[in-house]
């Protein structure tokens, strides 16, 4: 069975320490990584997709990284506007015609203190 | 373009009731689905569009739950006599094919009293 599993679950950081979240993934086969941040109350806000291992992608503060079994969300000197829940989700590839979902994990909750 | 948009952002009814939300995908993606977040989880996984073609369904997706889309375009997801483990937050998402991103709505959160 798919699976995905994020660390750690919560995590308090100072303003401009720099720190990793990981995302482990078991699947068949992959035919993306996402990475998608979610305020409270909100629906996930997309940042990042991954298709192989060793593929990298930046965005500000933010860099993704893929394995072949996990994905790391890197942050660098963060704010405190990047408090949020990230959460990392695979698309496995299917022998079922059509099969669409994403496999997501729990998400790991980010919180910058100023 | 514009996002996907969903109606009501907030839904509370009494056990029991029928409740029926909307999903309005971005305009030229194909492609919609459900899924379904409660506090503390990831979104799983409910159902899925291709244009009016529902292609699968989970097992989470009872026969309480149906989903349509008419004509391609907008979905609805109703509740039938709803249960107190059915308040969650419901997201909808689109994309424009099958490795492309889904991008999601801001959710409608059900609360069943």
């Amino acid at each position: 069975e798919d699976q995905v599993t994020q660390s750690p679950e919560a995590l308090r950081l100072q303003e401009g320490e720099s720190s990793s979240l990981n995302c482990s993934y078991t699947v068949s086969g992959l035919r993306g990584l996402f990475w998608y941040r979610q305020d409270p109350g909100k629906g996930p806000e997309f940042l990042f997709t991954l298709y192989s291992a060793g593929e990298e992608k930046e965005k500000e503060r933010l860099k993704a990284t893929l394995t072949k079994k996990e994905s790391f969300l890197h942050i660098t000197a963060p704010k405190p506007e990047d408090s949020a829940t990230y959460l990392c989700a695979v698309h496995p590839r299917s022998i079922i015609q059509g099969a669409q979902k994403l496999v997501f994990g729990q998400g790991t909750r980010l919180t910058i203190n100023p | 373009d514009t996002g996907v948009s969903q109606d009501p952002r907030h839904k509370i009814t009494k056990r029991g009731q029928n409740v029926t939300f909307r999903c309005d995908p971005i305009s030229e993606h194909n492609r919609l689905y459900w899924y379904r977040q409660t506090l503390g989880q990831g979104p799983e996984f409910l159902t899925y569009f291709q244009n009016e073609a529902q292609l699968e369904k989970s097992r989470l997706l009872s026969d309480r739950f149906s989903a349509e889309r008419p004509k391609g375009s907008f979905s609805t997801l109703e509740i039938q006599r709803t249960e107190q483990g059915d308040s969650a937050m419901y997201l909808c998402a689109s994309s424009r094919s099958l490795t492309d991103t889904q991008y999601f709505g801001p959710g409608t959160r059900l609360t069943v009293l």
